[in-house]
């Protein structure tokens, strides 16, 4: 069975950068992406990472903000989001993507971010 | 991107009732890749539906996805106290990939 446990909650100060890891059960060959929900908005797609050849991909909302990397041998993948600002307050998911044609059958607890002076 | 606008936004019904969620993009929706996801509070989304019709693993088949191109819909039968939740729609097929507001199914 496959699980997704993310780390805890952080408070950080704008500018700030904070970094979020996600530590996967089973199998070391998956895709990993990164969604937010900020109170009262909608999900929030930033990026994905391919555990086999490390390939990226980042939306360009977040790109030059967001970095999401990988290590193989905890089998856990990482997003850290820089310059941060209030609005970067949200609740932080990672998502594996399925087989093909599946998005996201399996999601982490979510890590809360928040962006506080 | 694509925009994707659900409807309604609110929904309130009675166990036993029919659900319809609708979900419009703004363009074409490549290959059907929609999916549906539902959240009750305090938890992450579950994947119910993907590729516009299939049910994911373990999903009841009184779920069921229907639609293309711009238009797709979420129908959910004989509606079970545990059914009420926050849906939301998701295009996977063109980056970014996107998430409509979400319907909130409330009971009446």
């Amino acid at each position: 069975q496959v699980q997704l446990v993310q780390s805890g909650a952080e408070v950080k100060k704008p500018g700030a950068s904070v970094k979020v890891s996600c530590k996967a059960s089973g199998n070391n060959h998956w895709v990993m992406h990164w969604v937010r929900q900020a109170p009262g908005q909608r999900l929030e797609w930033m990026g994905w990472i391919n555990a086999v050849n490390g390939n990226t991909k980042y939306s360009q909302k977040f790109q030059g903000r967001v970095t999401i990397t990988k290590n193989t041998s905890a089998n856990t993948a990482y997003m850290e989001l820089s310059s941060l600002r209030s609005e970067d307050t949200a609740l932080y998911y990672c998502a594996r993507e399925g087989p093909i044609a599946v998005p996201f059958d399996y999601w982490g607890q979510g890590s809360l971010v928040i962006v506080s002076s | 991107e694509i925009v994707l606008t659900q409807s309604p936004g609110t929904l309130s019904l009675s166990p036993g009732e029919r659900a319809t969620l609708s979900c419009r993009a703004s363009q074409t929706v490549i290959s059907s890749y929609l999916a549906w996801f539902q959240q009750k509070p305090g938890q992450s989304p579950r994947l119910l539906i993907y590729y516009a019709s299939i049910r994911a693993t373990g999903i009841p088949d009184r779920f069921s996805g229907s639609g293309s191109g711009t238009d797709f819909s979420l129908t959910i039968n004989r509606l079970e106290p545990e059914d009420f939740a926050v849906y939301y729609c998701h295009q996977y097929g063109t980056s970014p990939w996107t998430f409509g507001q979400g319907t909130k199914l409330e009971i009446k």
